[in-house]
């Protein structure tokens, strides 16, 4: 069974830090894509970021690119966000997916972690 | 950027009912298109990809169509397990449609 298990969120102020992490399990981590997917508060899905299977390349929508680096650990079946300098419209719930098969698509949705950028 | 625009906004139906959720493209996608469900406080759940792609384990009753710029959801025989909001995405640069809030009626 497929399972994406974040952690790592919480509330911070703008400006600061916050890492999050997704543990991979019932599938080869290293052979699939995978991405970070948020959700602001009662709003729609946003893509954040996606990261090759190796690890060779990253993509990054705009609004987050210089702030946000999204890397993983094929050793450990595990994926991150680091996210520096953040905004209040970075709050949202973050979504840890897995990119399918045949690319372009999310197969597999982590449950979602909270982070919450406020003074 | 391509953008996805996505009809409607909200949708009330009743039981048994068939309902079609559209979603319009800015360019040609190219069947590169999702639909996924995302029930109240759950997180989203893949129904269909390439368009028309059934995802392991959705019930039939949900079944994907369109091509070029233009696709739809349907679902037949609604069932009260359906009530959920329901999201397209286009693979060439992820982006979501801004979702369909389904409603029992």
């Amino acid at each position: 069974e497929v399972q994406l298990v974040e952690s790592g969120g919480g509330l911070v102020q703008p400006g600061r830090s916050l890492k999050l992490s997704c543990a991979a399990s019932g599938f080869t981590f290293s052979n699939y894509y995978m991405a970070w997917v948020r959700q602001a508060p009662t709003k729609g899905l946003e893509w954040v970021a996606s990261i090759t299977n190796s690890g060779g390349s990253t993509y990054y929508r705009d609004s987050v690119k210089g702030r946000f680096t999204i890397s993983r650990d094929n050793a450990k079946s595990t994926l991150y966000l680091q996210m520096d300098s953040l905004r209040s419209e970075d709050t949202a719930t973050y979504y840890c997916t897995r990119e399918g098969w045949e690319r372009g698509y999310f197969d597999y949705w982590g449950q979602g972690v909270m982070v919450t950028v406020s003074s | 950027d391509i953008q996805m625009t996505q009809s409607p906004a909200s949708l009330s139906a009743s039981l048994g009912e068939t309902v079609t959720i559209e979603c319009r493209a800015s360019e040609d996608i190219y069947n590169g298109l999702a639909w996924y469900q995302q029930k109240p406080g759950k997180s989203p759940q893949l129904l269909i990809y390439n368009a028309n792609s059934l995802h392991t384990g959705v019930p039939s009753r949900f079944s994907g169509s369109g091509s070029g710029t233009q696709y739809s959801l349907k679902i037949n025989s609604l069932q009260s397990e359906d009530v959920a909001s329901y999201f397209c995405q286009q693979y060439y640069n992820w982006t979501f449609g801004g979702g369909t809030k389904l409603e029992l009626k």
